[in-house]
């Protein structure tokens, strides 16, 4: 068991561009959050996944995002057409069953819009 | 609805001196909650949570917190602050006995001098 990993850890990319990242959980967790995180903030919730069913999506989660979980081990989020204001720490979560045993995150993805 | 609320967005605290970290929580669910840290350019770390069993958690690095209902507190304590305790500090809660999301307070800044 390694963790909650997430690729790459930092990306930095030019405004309009698409972006993708990676979450891969531990193996036996069977769900996974999506939470973003700016500068002197709490993490943000964005989505959840029970498998690979995306059971909900915040408000943040414009247009332009969108999440998937094939097969209901990793993850990928990808943000299209990037703004200024995705620039933040995208952060990955995963656990098994309810939430007894607590959640487990990932170091984050840094994006970085120019 | 819920809501966190971090009192204080910055602790300072001499080595060796007791640490408290404030948490108030509004919640129409019963809550479970939780102490994250999180130590710059890292994923957030599990402290401790609460999970409707001892009102009085254990945690790990000797931190420990208390669930008062009536106050709708759940403040995080240590005896003796450590150099390696510097760090952002984050209450969440998420409603009871279900794997919903986690909503977060703003952080709390622990610094720890010499």
């Amino acid at each position: 068991d390694t963790g909650v990993s997430q690729n790459p850890r930092h990306k930095i990319t030019k405004r309009g561009q698409n972006v993708t990242f990676r979450c891969d959980p531990i193996s036996e967790h069977n769900r996974l959050y999506w939470y973003r995180q700016t500068l002197g903030q709490g993490p943000e919730f964005l989505t959840y996944f029970q498998n690979e069913a995306q059971l909900e999506k915040s408000r943040l989660l414009s247009d332009r995002f969108s999440a998937e979980r094939p097969k209901g081990s990793f993850s990928t989020l990808e943000i299209q057409r990037t703004e200024q204001g995705d620039s933040a720490m995208y952060l990955c979560a995963s656990t098994k069953g309810v939430q007894g045993l607590g959640y487990t995150f990932g170091s984050g993805t840094r994006l970085t819009v120019v | 609805a819920q809501s966190v609320t971090q009192l204080d967005s910055h602790v300072s605290v001499s080595e060796g001196t007791p640490v408290l970290l404030r948490c108030n929580y509004s919640s129409s669910y019963s809550p479970s909650l939780f102490w994250y840290v999180q130590h710059p350019n890292k994923g957030l770390q599990l402290l401790l949570k609460y999970t409707s069993a001892a009102t009085l958690v254990k945690g790990i690095n000797g931190f420990e917190a208390e669930f008062k209902k009536s106050e709708t507190s759940f403040h995080l304590t240590k005896p003796s602050a450590h150099m390696s305790d510097a760090a952002e500090y984050f209450c969440a809660l998420s409603p009871s006995g279900s794997a919903r999301q986690l909503t977060f307070g703003s952080g709390t800044q622990l610094t720890v001098l010499p």
